[in-house]
């Protein structure tokens, strides 16, 4: 079955800079590839999500880029800001959603 | 845009009792949902498949005699927590969608076995 990895585990960054979070993934039938950001007690929500016919996409200052080749993909959040800090869960997709592990992306002021 | 309710928000309850969370799709129908665990500062974990007018899909590992699914209706699938116990206690949530459009998940529910 799929089996999404996903680093880091942990990821502080100064506001204002960039950050970026790598998922790969093991099932080459997987074909959408969803980003959740996920805050204390609350529903994952959708962020971004790409299919595997495109290998990037951007919506403000989130992108996530695919490369199907290598069974990557990646989450990148630009200008961060604080209500940016929450867990970013990462996902492939062909008849279920498998999860990665997630990333606790701490914003320092 | 498509939501998604689940129904209870918090259970509290003794060790041994059954308990039925609902998952229903208000705006539109659906023929497959999804149920998931998470544990504290842990990854969502897909328990099962619920597949609407026949038998849930279990993932490897997940009990399919203790967390009984019910997929009735196109609209509200169902999961029993039976004889719950404290080791049950868990965030539970489910997530549905129409074909190849993104899941929308509820707000979940937090089992608390005592």
């Amino acid at each position: 079955g799929e089996n999404v990895e996903q680093h880091p585990s942990t990821l502080s960054v100064q506001e204002g800079d960039s950050a970026v979070i790598k998922c790969t993934y093991s099932d080459s039938a997987s074909n959408y590839f969803p980003w959740y950001k996920q805050e204390l007690g609350k529903r994952p929500q959708l962020i971004i999500d790409i299919r595997s016919n495109v290998g990037e996409k951007k919506d403000q200052r989130i992108a996530v880029t695919l490369n199907k080749t290598a069974k990557h993909f990646s989450l990148h959040i630009t200008e961060t800001q604080p209500e940016d800090s929450a867990v970013y869960f990462c996902a492939a997709q062909d008849d279920k959603i498998i999860f990665g592990k997630g990333t606790r992306l701490h914003i320092l002021p | 845009g498509a939501v998604v309710s689940q129904h209870p928000s918090w259970v509290i309850c003794k060790s041994g009792t059954s308990v039925k969370i609902e998952c229903r799709s208000l705006d539109f129908q659906a023929t497959t949902m999804f149920w998931y665990r998470q544990f504290p500062k842990q990854s969502l974990m897909l328990m099962a498949t619920s597949n609407e007018g026949s038998k849930a899909t279990y993932e490897q590992g997940v009990e399919k005699d203790k967390f009984l699914i019910n997929h009735a209706s196109l609209t509200l699938s169902t999961l029993t927590v039976t004889s719950a116990h404290p080791e049950d206690s868990s965030f539970y949530i489910c997530s549905a969608g129409q074909g190849e459009q993104p899941q929308h998940f509820g707000d979940g529910t937090r089992l608390s076995i005592l």
